[in-house]
Order: C-alpha cells, then sequence, then structure tokens
C-alpha cells in the first residue's frame, strides 16, 4: 500500500531554512505528483507546491515562492521540502500527500506530517 | 482568489445524519474532494470529485454538488466520525490553485 514517511519534527530560529524529506513506498515513485500543504495551528490546510518526481518540475504557490524548493530524489524514492528565511508564523505541521496529476486530481496519500516550530 | 466556506462546527447524535456545506461561486461546475481529519493525524481522503468513495470509505459517507454548495453527508453517525472535515477545489485561475475550505469541525454528542 501506498505510504509516505516524513522527517521528524524541528527547531529553527527565525532566519534559518529547515529541509523535510518524504520518502515514499507501495507505489512507483515518477507516477504521481508530490504536493506539499501547511497547516499552522488550530489553521485549516494551505496547498505549498507540487514536483513532478518524474520530471523533477515545481509548481509553487505565489505566497510561497522564492521561499520554497522542492526536491526529489528518483534513486531512494524520496521527495524534499526547504523553506527558507524562516518567520514565526511559519511554525506549523507540513504534509506531503501524492495526487495522480498536477492539475484537478484529489490529493489521495498523505504524510503523517512534520511539525516544524520557528522560534527564538 | 477562489473561497470556499465552510461552518465552524456540526453537532450530532449518534445515529443520526450530518450534513457539512462547503460553499464557493459556482461551486457545482467543479470537482469538489472532502478530507477528513482526527486530531493529531493527518487528513485522509473520504470523497473525491463530488460523490465517489476512494476503496475503504464507508458507504455512510456521500457526497452532492450542486450550484453554490457542496455538501458530504455522514449517515448513521458513529462517535468515530468525529473529527475536522475538509472541502478542497482545484481553481485554475485561482493561486493557489488547490483550494481548500475553513474546516467544520463534526462534534458527536
Amino acid at each position: 500500500q501506498v505510504q509516505l514517511v516524513q522527517s521528524g519534527a524541528e527547531v529553527k530560529k527565525p532566519g534559518a531554512s529547515v529541509k523535510v524529506s518524504c520518502k515514499a513506498s507501495g507505489y512507483t515513485f515518477t507516477d504521481y505528483y508530490l504536493h506539499w500543504m501547511q497547516q499552522a495551528p488550530g489553521q485549516g490546510l494551505e496547498w505549498m507546491g507540487w514536483i513532478n518526481p518524474k520530471s523533477g518540475s515545481p509548481h509553487y504557490a505565489q505566497r510561497f515562492h522564492g521561499r520554497v524548493t522542492l526536491t526529489r530524489d528518483t534513486s531512494i524514492s524520496t521527495a524534499y521540502m526547504e523553506l527558507s528565511r524562516l518567520r514565526s508564523d511559519d511554525t506549523a505541521v507540513y504534509y506531503c500527500a501524492t495526487a495522480a496529476c498536477g492539475g484537478d486530481c484529489p490529493i489521495d496519500h498523505w504524510g503523517q506530517g512534520t511539525l516544524v516550530t520557528v522560534s527564538s | 482568489s477562489y473561497v470556499l466556506t465552510q461552518p465552524p462546527s456540526v453537532s450530532v447524535a449518534p445515529g443520526q445524519t450530518a450534513r457539512i456545506a462547503c460553499g464557493g461561486n459556482n461551486i457545482g461546475s467543479k470537482s469538489v474532494h472532502w478530507y477528513q481529519q482526527k486530531p493529531g493525524q493527518a487528513p485522509v481522503l473520504v470523497v473525491y470529485d463530488d460523490s465517489d468513495r476512494p476503496s475503504g470509505i464507508p458507504e455512510r459517507f456521500s457526497g452532492s454538488n450542486s450550484e453554490n454548495t457542496a455538501t458530504l453527508t455522514i449517515s448513521r453517525v458513529e462517535a468515530g466520525d468525529e473529527a475536522d472535515y475538509h472541502c478542497q477545489v482545484w481553481d485554475s485561475s485561482s493561486d493557489p490553485p488547490y483550494v481548500f475550505g475553513t474546516g467544520t469541525k463534526v462534534t458527536v454528542l
């Protein structure tokens, strides 16, 4: 079955960067897009971007453009989300999730989430 | 940007029916997906493309979509259905194009 296992919780200082990993198993890694979502404490879900694992091409939400970088390593079926110039309002749980496409497709399998805390 | 509005909370007694609305301009022309999120857990897709269920999701979960409102219906509600529910659409003219609703907390009395 599809499994996405994310890296553990992180504590970072303002201005630093964080890199979260998402290891996929149970399917062919290049067959599904990988999406990333942010969920601040007590808030709803916000889409950050996706990466096409086959081509490596990313697509970012404007709000995060310039601060987020999505990459992947097909040799180990792992995707990465790096967020730079961290601010206190970046404190959130970050999820990776699969979808069959980068357009009108449901986001169907989710990782367990990674809590990133930004604090001085 | 496209906006999806949900009621903050819905309360329902066990065995009854819960209906969760998701309002958006002409949402009936879009495909709506619904996610269940229990406390401290990742979201789970429970309904996609307005009314289809992924494998393993009980038939008690159903969806509909018309005009300006999509609805997730949970029949014969159980204690284990207590969770936050998020609707979501894809809108190519919005940024971000993946738009989530504000979320609804379902409380089982």
